[in-house]
């Protein structure tokens, strides 16, 4: 069964920082593209970043430019967020999210973790 | 960017009800193009992927049509679980875009 489990978040102060980690089971995690997506509080959906199975390939939505970092850890089966510089405007729930390669060079995403809320507030 | 315009935002319906859910792209992005389903406090699931290819264990009164910049979601018979809110995305290209929800309440 494809699992993927959301850890890390909390309540920190605007200008602070904090990692996200993703833990996932049930598929090779090296051979899959991974995503993360975040949703503000009553709000939609909103894509943040993509990292390919050997991180060659690694993309930023422009709100997180230059203060989140994606990055992955294929031998312990886990995918990270770094997020530095955090507003109040990054405050919502953050999931991972699986590409299902079922197309090149991104695909659709099949499997998402339950989400883990980050709240950044003074 | 790509938009991705979903009408309507909400709507009312009753259990049985044919449900049509329309998403629009800012510029074509042939089929690629997804719909999720969210229940309040959940993840999203997936439903369909490629604009019309049902994700495995999704139920067949679910179907999505459409391609370039006009697309469809169909509910064929409303069921109590079905109240959510349906979210489209377009992976033709990057940064992937959202659309921004279509609530299905109970009339």
């Amino acid at each position: 069964e494809v699992q993927l489990v959301e850890s890390g978040g909390g309540l920190v102060k605007p200008g602070e920082s904090l990692r996200l980690s993703c833990t996932v089971s049930g598929f090779i995690f090296s051979s899959y593209r991974m995503n993360w997506v975040r949703q503000a509080p009553g709000k939609g959906l909103e894509w943040v970043s993509f990292i390919s199975g050997r991180s060659n390939d690694i993309y930023y939505a422009e709100s997180v430019k230059g203060r989140f970092t994606i990055s992955r850890d294929n031998a312990k089966n886990s995918l990270y967020l770094q997020m530095s510089g955090l507003r109040v405007e990054d405050t919502g729930v953050y999931y991972c999210a699986r590409d299902s390669f079922r197309r090149n060079p991104w695909s659709d995403f099949d499997y998402w973790g339950q989400g883990i809320l980050v709240t950044v507030s003074s | 960017d790509i938009q991705m315009t979903q009408s309507p935002s909400s709507l009312s319906a009753s259990v049985g009800d044919r449900v049509t859910i329309t998403c629009r792209a800012s510029q074509g992005i042939s089929n690629y193009l997804a719909w999720f389903q969210q229940r309040p406090g959940k993840a999203p699931k997936s439903l369909i992927y490629a604009a019309s290819s049902l994700q495995s264990g999704v139920p067949s009164r679910f179907s999505g049509s459409g391609s370039g910049t006009d697309f469809t979601l169909t509910i064929s018979s409303l069921q109590p679980e079905d109240f959510a809110t349906y979210f489209c995305q377009q992976y033709s290209n990057y940064p992937f875009t959202f659309g921004g929800g279509s609530k299905v309440e109970i009339k």
